[in-house]
């Protein structure tokens, strides 16, 4: 069974500042994928970021970056430059890449609030 | 690219009353996904249909149906609804490759609420 951690509460960060997104997991496969999702108040889940847990680099989208650390089994969301918009909760995602388990797991999100 | 669609967007309904919610996917995607996201449960994988065939279920009663057609919209049935499948239910296409990233896209959900 797969099964994602996300344990801080609201978070706050200051417009313009850097903030990191906690998320462990749990798997017994090899071979996976790691997401994040930002869910603003409209309730649309939006794709950030993705992660192959046999990707060398770490994965960068823009402002995004993913601090993946697989023997930690860690897979935690960096977000530079906070602006106003990024205010919303962030869900960490993963699945397997081994046979047809296609559902993503998602943790249960955590709240980004970035203050002006 | 056009994104996910679903319809409708809110719906109202008593207990006991059935319901259908439908999604579109992106153009070229095969796979659909569908998640009930409740307050207390979080994000909770319902089941995935791809080329028109259900392909993984989760863990919800048989009240909870779908089906795919052939041009991969999908459709979601919940018959005598209870108050606690109010909640908000997304739609996520993908190419439903198991080689490369398939990621999935998500549409705006359909915000179900059972009085």
């Amino acid at each position: 069974a797969q099964k994602i951690t996300q344990t801080q509460p609201g978070m706050f960060v200051q417009e313009k500042e850097a903030v990191t997104l906690d998320c462990t997991y749990d798997t017994s496969d090899q071979s996976y994928g790691l997401f994040w999702y930002k869910q603003p108040s409209s309730g649309e889940m939006i794709f950030l970021i993705y992660q192959g847990s046999y990707d060398e680099q770490n994965a960068t989208e823009g402002r995004y970056s993913l601090n993946f650390q697989k023997a930690r089994k860690s897979a935690n969301l960096v977000i530079s430059a906070s602006q106003l918009g990024d205010s919303a909760m962030y869900f960490c995602a993963m699945r397997s890449r081994n046979g047809a388990n296609s559902k993503l797991t998602f943790g249960k999100g955590i709240t980004l609030s970035v203050r002006p | 690219k056009a994104g996910v669609t679903q319809t409708p967007r809110y719906l109202i309904k008593t207990r006991g009353q059935q319901v259908t919610l439908s999604c579109s996917p992106i153009s070229g995607h095969r796979s659909v996904s569908w998640y009930q996201q409740t307050p207390g449960q979080g994000l909770q994988f319902l089941f995935e249909y791809f080329s028109e065939t259900q392909r993984n279920k989760g863990n919800f009663p048989g009240r909870f149906s779908g089906r795919q057609f052939s041009n991969s919209r999908s459709e979601m049935n919940v018959s005598t609804l209870e108050l606690g499948d109010s909640a908000l239910y997304l739609c996520a296409s993908s190419l439903g490759d198991h080689l490369g990233r398939y990621e999935q896209f998500f549409g705006p959900g359909t915000r179900l609420t059972v009085l």
